[in-house]
């Protein structure tokens, strides 16, 4: 079946230590996006590739990198973690050819826990 | 500014009928999309509204007046599994995802 991986689910790091997050797609989609989604809060866009294309959120701090190496494949580095930087993690795609297809396919997300 | 409104948290009870309704101001729309999110999980696609009116799939309907700004998630003959957060987002004329904060609903047996 076609779909969004992420992996870990799961992710615990200290304070300070390099982290990174992984997302894969067999949808063939255009467009990867990643959001950072707190409890009771709506998913926080941080950024998203158009194909190669990439496209950063104002608001994102720069602790916060991606890496889109192929079509299948996009990264999120935490350079830095912080205690704020707690989180679900939700990487998204879509095909990005207009409205109607351009609904967004999440992956099961990844938790991040700062120590 | 761009803003999704939509209630924090409705109660309901197993086989009934609810109404999660949504209020938004974007720049330029580009249609509304509801999601489902359950706990310690990732949203889901429900439905996705452009045009003014109601879609119906299965259980669920979504309806849309463009003119209001207004929307709503009609779940019927409710079960306890439909339980979860409900997300409304829109599609602003860049054809950013602006996102609610969602509605927790809980199914009371």
């Amino acid at each position: 079946d076609a779909m969004v991986i992420q992996n870990p689910r799961y992710q615990v790091t200290q304070f300070g230590k390099p982290v990174t997050l992984s997302c894969s797609q067999t949808l063939n989609h255009n467009v990867m996006y990643w959001y950072q989604q707190k409890s009771s809060q709506a998913p926080k866009l941080l950024f998203h590739y158009y194909d190669k294309d990439f496209n950063n959120e104002a608001d994102t701090p720069d602790n916060f990198q991606s890496r889109r190496p192929n079509t299948s494949f996009c990264f999120l580095d935490i350079r830095s973690p912080g205690l704020g930087d707690a989180a679900m993690y939700l990487c998204a795609t879509s095909r990005g050819q207009g409205a109607v297809t351009d609904t967004q396919y999440f992956g099961p997300g990844t938790r991040l826990t700062v120590l | 500014g761009q803003n999704i409104d939509q209630p924090t948290e409705m109660t309901a009870t197993e086989g009934a009928i609810v109404q999660i309704n949504c209020t938004y101001q974007t720049s330029g729309f580009n249609g509304l999309f509801w999601y489902q999110q359950h706990a310690g999980e990732a949203p889901t696609f429900l439905s996705y509204n452009v045009l003014d009116g109601l879609e119906e799939k299965g259980r669920f309907s979504s309806f849309l007046s463009r003119s209001k700004g207004y929307s709503y998630l009609l779940l019927k003959e409710l079960q306890m599994k439909d339980s979860a957060s409900y997300l409304c987002a829109c599609l602003d004329s860049n054809y950013q995802l602006i996102w609610g904060a969602g509605t927790k609903l809980i199914i009371k047996p």
